[in-house]
């Protein structure tokens, strides 16, 4: 099946600094990309929709300053946390849509990233 | 926008016997429901899905129900084994339309052995 690629898996900061996620497809062209933030034990919650070659459209609530979406190619989308704070320490998790057409639905996950500011 | 209600938060069930997971959607134009299986830090893997047009379907030990006028979906595993302890999430999606997946609140599903 596809594979999505994201790095790094686990990263601590020291607050005021920013941080950079990277979110790849392996095997495949993803147009599309999805971020997603997970709290322990609890949902994931769709943060910004990432399109290749636009601007990511934010999901209600989520800071497009604070959290800044890059999805420069086919095959690459970054998140960077910018003037990270302890209270964005958390689980962030992409997802890749298959094709452009005949989408099954099915996505595809990284395996995440756990970001810890201290 | 959509919301999703998923139940029970925890579930233990005794190795061999059945679990299900229950969720109700709340928009009509939602027409994909899978799914996940979360283990501890790692991430989701689809398990099963359901469109609308369809109100069952099973793969193995696994089956998903689908009631489009109610608006509800459930989860079946049936034979259950110790691998199967695990968070599920459902989720729902308008397929060729937003096509934001909306997940559940998930169910920690405890195998007892």
């Amino acid at each position: 099946g596809a594979v999505v690629s994201q790095h790094p898996s686990w990263v601590i900061c020291k607050s005021g600094t920013s941080v950079k996620i990277e979110c790849r497809s392996l095997d495949f062209q993803a147009t599309t990309m999805f971020w997603y933030r997970q709290f322990p034990k609890q949902s994931l919650m769709l943060m910004a929709t990432s399109n290749e070659g636009s601007k990511a459209t934010y999901e209600q609530g989520v800071e497009k300053d604070k959290f800044l979406i890059n999805h420069a190619s086919l095959t690459l989308s970054t998140l960077t946390v910018t003037s990270a704070h302890p209270e964005d320490s958390s689980f962030y998790i992409c997802s890749a849509k298959l094709g452009t057409s005949g989408f099954t639905g099915e996505l595809f996950f990284g395996e995440g990233s756990r970001l810890t500011v201290l | 926008g959509e919301n999703v209600e998923q139940h029970p938060s925890t579930l233990s069930v005794q190795e061999g016997d059945s679990a299900v997971i229950k969720c109700t959607y709340s928009d009509s134009a939602s027409n994909y429901f899978p799914w996940y299986k979360q283990e501890l830090g790692k991430r989701p893997q689809l398990i099963i899905d359901i469109r609308s047009n369809v109100g069952e379907k099973k793969d193995q030990r696994i089956a998903v129900t689908l009631n489009k006028t109610a608006k509800h979906f459930s989860l079946h595993i049936t034979e259950t084994q110790p691998e199967d302890s695990a968070v599920y999430f459902c989720a729902a999606q308008e397929l060729f339309g937003n096509e934001k997946l909306t997940f559940g609140t998930g169910t920690r599903l405890t195998i007892i052995p």
